[in-house]
C-alpha cells in the first residue's frame, strides 16, 4: 500500500476564484494516478486517470497535471462554483490496487 | 445501466454478532474492490477480488474478516464477532480493466457496532 499525500486538507474559495491543490505519491514503479470527486452523501466519481509523465487532462473547468518523475499531480479548478464543493481524492495504482490520499475538501462560498 | 449496488446501506450490530455486506458490481465488471473508511480517515484498501478468486487481501485484518466473489451473485464482505472498532463505512468499487480503468463506487454500507 502506497503512501499518497494530499495538501491542503481543506480549503475555502470564493465563488469565481480559481484554486489548485496537490497530490504526492511515490515516483518509483509508477503505473497510474487517479482523481476522484466525492460529494457529501454520494459515492466517489472518477475525474481523471493519468498514466504518462507530463499528461494534462481537462473536464470542463477542472484540469489536472501529472509529473511522474518527481511524484506529484495538481488539480486545478477554474472559476469555482458552489457545485464544485466536494472532497477531491487522488489515488496511485500499485500492484492492481489503488492507494488513496486523505483528500482535499473544497468549500466554495457564494 | 445500474451502477455498483451495495446493501444494506446501514447496518447495526451488537458486539459479537456477524455483519454481511453485499456488493453487486456494474454489469460487465469482473474486478471488485472493498475499501473501509474509518471516522476522520480516508479510504483504506481491504481486498481485491475477481470472480471466484481473491487476488489481494493485504489490507484485510487477518482475523474475523473474509470476502468472496462467487461465480453467481454479489461479492460479500463478512465480519464475524464484530467489535466497536469495526464501525465504519465500507465501500465497494468495481472496474472493467485492472491497470488503467477507473473505479466505480457504490454508495457504501455504514456499519455501527453497539
Amino acid at each position: 500500500i502506497l503512501n499518497v499525500e494530499q495538501s491542503p486538507q481543506s480549503l475555502h474559495v470564493q465563488e469565481g476564484d480559481s484554486t489548485n491543490f496537490t497530490c504526492s505519491f511515490p515516483s518509483s514503479n509508477f503505473y497510474a494516478l487517479h482523481w476522484y470527486r466525492w460529494e457529501t452523501a454520494k459515492s466517489p466519481e472518477a475525474l481523471f486517470v493519468m498514466t504518462l509523465n507530463g499528461d494534462e487532462k481537462k473536464k470542463g473547468r477542472i484540469s489536472a497535471t501529472l509529473n511522474t518523475k518527481e511524484g506529484y499531480s495538481y488539480l486545478y479548478i477554474k472559476g469555482s462554483q458552489p457545485e464544485d464543493s466536494a472532497t477531491y481524492l487522488c489515488a496511485s495504482l500499485d500492484d492492481y490496487k489503488l492507494s488513496f490520499g486523505a483528500g482535499t475538501t473544497v468549500t466554495v462560498r457564494a | 445501466n445500474a451502477g455498483v449496488m451495495q446493501n444494506p446501506r446501514h447496518l447495526v450490530r451488537r458486539r459479537g454478532q456477524e455483519a454481511r455486506l453485499r456488493c453487486s458490481p456494474m454489469k460487465g465488471h469482473s474486478h471488485v474492490y472493498w475499501y473501509r473508511q474509518l471516522p476522520e480517515e480516508g479510504l483504506k484498501f481491504m481486498v481485491y477480488l475477481q470472480k471466484e478468486n481473491i487476488i489481494d487481501e493485504s489490507g484485510m485484518p487477518k482475523e474475523r474478516f473474509s470476502a468472496e466473489f462467487p461465480k453467481e451473485g454479489p461479492s460479500i464482505l463478512r465480519i464475524q464477532q464484530v467489535v466497536r472498532g469495526d464501525s465504519a463505512a465500507y465501500f465497494c468499487a468495481s472496474s472493467f480493466e485492472i491497470n488503467t480503468g477507473e473505479l466505480f463506487f457504490g454508495e457504501g454500507s455504514r456499519l455501527t457496532v453497539l
